[in-house]
This record gives C-alpha cells, sequence and structure tokens, in this order.
C-alpha cells in the first residue's frame, strides 16, 4: 500500500518560533489532512486540503496541498507551549468516508523548551 | 453531548482472556474505523465498517473481530488476547470527509 514520509520525527523547539513539517508519498493524494494528538487523547482534526496548490489557514497553522499532490507541509507560527503534541499527516484517495486509501504518517513529536 | 466514546478508558488483562472494546457515536456516521496506535507505527487500521452489518479488514485484522449490527456501536474483541495487543487502541467515524477519533483504550496484555 501507499507510504508515506513524515519528517522531522521530533522537533525540539523554543517558545516563539515557527515550525515546520511535512509529508511526501510516492503516491498521489486527492485529500491531504492534518491531526495533532495531545498527550493520552485521540487525533483532533486540524486542517483539510482538497486541491493541489492550496493553501489553508487555521490560526497559527497554515497547511498547503503540493502541486504534485504527493505532498503537504503544515507550519505553525510563534509556537506556543500548548503546541506540544504529535503532528500527524493523513492523505486519501478517495471519498468513501476515509475507507480507501487513507494512509497515516508516522507523526512528527513537537517538544516546547521553556 | 454529540460525539463518539470509547470504554473503558484502561484494561488490563491476561493473555488468553477474551476482550471487547467499545465504541459509540452520535453523529450516525456511515463509516467507523479502528485503528491500533504503537511507537514506531504510527496509526495502524485494524478493522473498518461502511455501515451496519458491513465490515471490512484493515491493514493488521489478525486476531480481532468486530461487529455492527447497530450504526452507532462498533465494539472490537480480541478473541484469545496476546502480549503483541498491548497497545493503544482508537475508534473513529467519519463524515465522508474527515474522521473523528474517540479518546482510545490503553490496553495492557500481561
Amino acid at each position: 500500500g501507499q507510504q508515506l514520509n513524515q519528517s522531522p520525527q521530533s522537533m525540539f523547539i523554543q517558545e516563539g518560533e515557527d515550525v515546520s513539517m511535512n509529508c511526501t508519498s510516492s503516491s498521489i493524494f486527492n485529500t491531504w489532512l492534518w491531526y495533532k494528538q495531545d498527550p493520552g487523547e485521540g487525533p483532533v482534526l486540524l486542517i483539510a486540503l482538497y486541491k493541489a496548490g492550496e493553501l489553508t489557514s487555521n490560526g497559527r497553522l497554515t497547511a498547503q496541498f503540493g502541486i504534485t499532490r504527493k505532498d503537504s507541509f503544515l507550519n505553525i507560527s510563534a509556537s506556543i507551549p500548548s503546541d506540544v503534541g504529535i503532528y500527524f499527516c493523513a492523505g486519501q484517495l478517495g471519498s468513501g468516508g476515509g475507507a480507501d486509501g487513507l494512509t497515516f504518517g508516522k507523526g512528527t513529536h513537537l517538544i516546547i523548551q521553556p | 453531548d454529540a460525539g463518539i466514546t470509547q470504554s473503558p478508558r484502561y484494561k488490563i488483562t491476561e493473555t488468553g482472556r477474551q476482550v471487547t472494546l467499545m465504541c459509540h457515536q452520535t453523529w450516525s456516521h456511515s463509516y467507523m474505523f479502528w485503528y491500533r496506535q504503537d511507537l514506531g507505527h504510527g496509526l495502524r487500521l485494524i478493522y473498518y465498517s461502511a455501515a451496519a452489518d458491513i465490515t471490512d479488514k484493515g491493514e493488521v485484522p489478525d486476531g480481532y473481530v468486530v461487529s455492527r449490527s447497530k450504526t452507532e456501536n462498533f465494539p472490537l474483541t480480541l478473541e484469545s488476547a496476546t502480549r503483541s495487543q498491548t497497545s493503544v487502541y482508537f475508534c473513529a467515524s467519519s463524515d465522508h470527509e474527515k474522521l473523528f477519533f474517540g479518546s482510545g483504550t490503553q490496553l495492557s496484555v500481561l
């Protein structure tokens, strides 16, 4: 099946810094999703992208659907302590409720140093 | 409050015992899913269901059984638990575009 390469695996940053992470795939996706998981909780959807080249913001978060449809980027500006967690990308082939072809990256652990 | 709930939150069991993890959603979503999350593997799909009485295997179905007699419930059963099934299990439902996850069940098999 498809594989997503998510990088970096972990990030140690100072509060106030900007953060960038990305996912790449050898396959084309029709939808890219970005999730955040807080410790002890399930992943929560942050941003959904549906068109190649699309750039979408959600507060301090900005995500882009790559032109080639094989990658996506998530940026967090001016990080704050509550940004700590694991960020997952997910690529989806079809529109069958997520059943067909939803593939997750292995996550980026974001740690903010005081 | 509408949403997706999992129970129990934590479970400790012994090798060979049968364990059932419960999942309930109030959105009337057609699709429901079970994932397991392990260090180094991320989220892996165990089973999913497109509607009541319709279930399909995911990436790692061995050792698990699911049923979907009602749209809102999607229980996951480990028929004879093994240590390798120690994991955090997440249930999710979908509105055909996005997945919504429960808070997870942390299962330890001793």
